[in-house]
């Protein structure tokens, strides 16, 4: 089975504060995303990678930048965080080759900012 | 501007009720439809369809692509209490990214 693991279920932090999402997967997927879902906009794509060192900007990049060194690994961060960065944090992955075949979620990130 | 939208936006029935969940979108070379079930956690996968493959059952839910009417729609038949989540539709086109519609919330009552 698909693990996609996310470095914390539950974040608090204050604004300002530069904020690190780790998101792990073990399935040797080239494709990793992150999302972000608030009630009543969906799912929004922030940022995704095909690659070790590949970024592409999603929906809203705004306020976020990414890092991806290892394959397995796709961090999100915020630079400086604000209280409407707020939010559920999802990231996922897909196997080589389409982008749009089956993600596979991670347990996702409640973030709040104070 | 690529666009999926899902209705109802909520949805409450009893146990043993049959529910229909509706998804249309304007994308632009239409490539995969999925749906994804999310209960408390990380959406799960259920279906994925694509011009091959226009109907998918499983179990007690089922799916059908309507590429004509640029459509979709998800059927529970025998809903269950363990039904209750939010269904989420994304569709994949031109951009090679998928394109989420906001969910439809479904509660199903003992």
């Amino acid at each position: 089975d698909v693990k996609v693991t996310q470095s914390s279920r539950y974040l608090v932090k204050r604004t300002g504060e530069k904020v690190f999402l780790e998101c792990v997967q073990d399935m040797d997927h080239e494709n990793m995303f992150w999302y972000r879902q608030d009630p009543g906009l969906g799912l929004r794509l922030i940022y995704f990678s095909y690659d070790v060192k590949m970024k592409e900007k999603g929906d809203i990049p705004e306020g976020y930048s990414v890092s991806r060194e290892k394959k397995e690994r796709f961090s999100l961060i915020l630079e400086s965080a604000s209280t409407n960065q707020t939010s559920m944090y999802l990231c996922a992955s897909s196997r080589p080759g389409t982008t749009t075949d089956t993600q596979y979620f991670g347990p996702g990130t409640r973030l709040t900012v104070l | 501007e690529d666009k999926v939208v899902q209705s109802p936006l909520s949805l409450v029935v009893h146990e043993g009720d049959t529910v229909t969940l509706n998804c249309s979108y304007e994308v632009t070379n239409f490539r995969s439809l999925l749906w994804y079930k999310q209960e408390k956690k990380a959406p799960t996968f259920l279906f994925m369809l694509t011009s091959s493959g226009i109907e998918k059952k499983s179990g007690r839910l089922s799916s059908i692509l309507d590429k004509k009417e640029l459509s979709s729609i998800l059927n529970i038949t025998a809903t269950q209490t363990g039904d209750s989540a939010i269904y989420l539709c994304a569709w994949g086109g031109a951009t090679n990214k998928l394109i989420f519609g906001t969910g439809t919330l479904l509660a199903v009552q003992p």
